[in-house]
């Protein structure tokens, strides 16, 4: 089992917003970063810290945080982002860091 | 510009050890706050963290697999080496390794191409 727990599945139609949601206790306490993953590549990082966006991540993607809960926002989603999506949070209780069971999101 | 890459092993027999090479550029790893972290991902199945080393040399490891794992640096080689021992078929995965800057960031901003590792007799 994931020690963060995120949606196994969402869907989105294309141009609408979508919200991807990652849960746990280390949320209360940390920022969780967010990677996007195509079949067959590396993760990509997309957002971290309170919301903040890597270079060359474009603005769609946003990020935020409440309570023991982390979402990343796609506010137009495009075709190009249909892929997995991870969050990571660090951890107080010896694990190097925690990991979401990732959220498969599709573009209709 | 930061990259990274593993080498290592594709086909490992079951209780064998593998060790696994990260070679890197663009970063020192004497850095304060900079680290070096390796995660695996099963095929078809999500992402985990195994082990996460500091410049100063603290390290991590995910508790269940801690005593299989040793994660080591060679700063003037600008290589993180990670071993893990016993290997299991459950062990087939591919292996990223990726830069960590924990002060501002906490997050694995740079990542490997990945290597997959095929446990299997």
């Amino acid at each position: 089992s994931s020690e963060l727990t995120q949606d196994p599945a969402v869907s989105v139609a294309l141009g609408q917003t979508v919200r991807i949601t990652c849960q746990g206790d280390s949320l209360r306490s940390y920022y969780a970063s967010w990677y996007q993953q195509k079949p067959g590549q590396a993760p990509i990082l997309v957002i971290y810290g309170q919301n903040t966006r890597p270079s060359g991540i474009p603005d769609r993607f946003s990020g935020s945080s409440s309570g023991n809960t982390a979402s990343l926002t796609i506010t137009g989603a495009q075709a190009e982002d249909e892929a997995d999506y991870y969050c990571i949070s660090r951890d107080n209780s010896g694990n190097p860091v925690l990991f979401g069971g990732g959220t498969k999101l599709t573009v209709l | 510009q930061i990259t990274l890459k593993e080498s290592g092993p594709t086909l490992v027999k079951p209780t064998q050890t593998l060790t696994l090479t990260c070679t890197f550029s663009g970063f020192s790893l004497s850095t304060s706050g900079v680290a070096v972290g390796w995660i695996r991902q099963p095929p078809g199945k999500a992402l985990e963290c195994l082990a996460l080393i500091y410049g100063n040399d603290a390290k991590v490891y995910r508790s269940s697999l801690k005593s299989r794992l040793s994660i080591t640096k060679d700063t003037s080689k600008n290589l993180v080496a990670l071993t893990m021992t016993i290997l299991d078929p459950g062990d087939t995965a591919t292996y990223y390794c990726a830069h960590v800057e924990m002060t501002t960031k906490a997050a694995f901003d740079y990542w490997g191409q990945g290597t997959l590792v095929t446990v299997s007799s």
